[in-house]
């Protein structure tokens, strides 16, 4: 069971345009949403992350937008530079137990010129 | 900010070998530490959850016995991938989350550069 859907799988955008990638999570236990980048060979890297307690989220050109009732959540990237080219991962975790992170099935963004 | 060390990056070892890829934080004490495995274009999928002085929790379908984790202190934890065989070869990556009362939030994980390992 996929417990976090994310859409779409691969992205191109043109330099300067918005990256939209959309998460979908099932278990309302989640209480953490956070975003990773990936370059290739590389571990993530935490981009930036929300909580359910608010709807929206920026730093710099990375915004987390938040929809508690729908159970989704999107990354937007601004501006879009070819440098962001990688793979971003959506994520869910809760604060009970381990506080383990469910993550979804990656995103391979690229930004062309 | 944190930190965390994998090591080795890169191992290629012959079918039947073990294999240990150790994962440290290197300014921080991590209680836990968790050990995802990556293929090519997929998404990280956890294998186990280790604590330090405790028994490691294995997601199902991970054979503990084949993937050998210990959290010997609060910066250091081992995969060892015992009797590899090339269906083992994979990306290997650990993450750890700061002890309670650290500076990070007590769900911001740090994760490792990863380690590859190539059985032939």
């Amino acid at each position: 069971q996929q417990q976090v859907k994310q859409s779409p799988q691969s992205l191109i955008v043109q330099k300067g345009g918005i990256s939209i990638i959309n998460c979908a999570y099932e278990n309302t236990a989640f209480d953490y949403f956070p975003w990773y980048q990936q370059f290739p060979g590389k571990g993530p890297a935490l981009l930036i992350a929300i909580r359910p307690d608010v709807s929206e989220k920026k730093e710099g050109r990375f915004t987390i937008s938040f929809n508690k009732s729908a159970k989704q959540f999107s990354l937007h990237i601004m501006d879009s530079q070819p440098g962001d080219s990688a793979t971003y991962f959506c994520a869910a975790g809760d604060s009970g137990g381990y506080q383990k992170v469910t993550f979804g099935i990656g995103t391979k963004l690229q930004v062309i010129p | 900010g944190a930190v965390v060390s994998q090591h080795p990056s890169w191992v290629i070892c012959k079918s039947g070998t073990s294999v240990k890829i150790e994962c440290r934080s290197l300014d921080f004490q991590a209680t836990t530490m968790f050990w995802y495995r990556q293929f090519p274009k997929q998404s990280l999928m956890l294998m186990a959850t280790s604590n330090e002085g405790s028994k490691a929790t294995y997601e199902q379908g991970v054979e503990k016995d084949k993937f050998l984790i210990n959290h010997a202190s609060l910066t250091l934890s081992t995969l060892t991938v015992t009797s590899a065989h090339p269906e083992d070869s994979s990306f290997y990556i650990c993450s750890a989350r700061e002890a309670s009362g650290g500076r990070s939030g007590a769900n911001v994980l740090t994760f490792g550069a990863g380690s590859r390992l190539t059985v032939l």
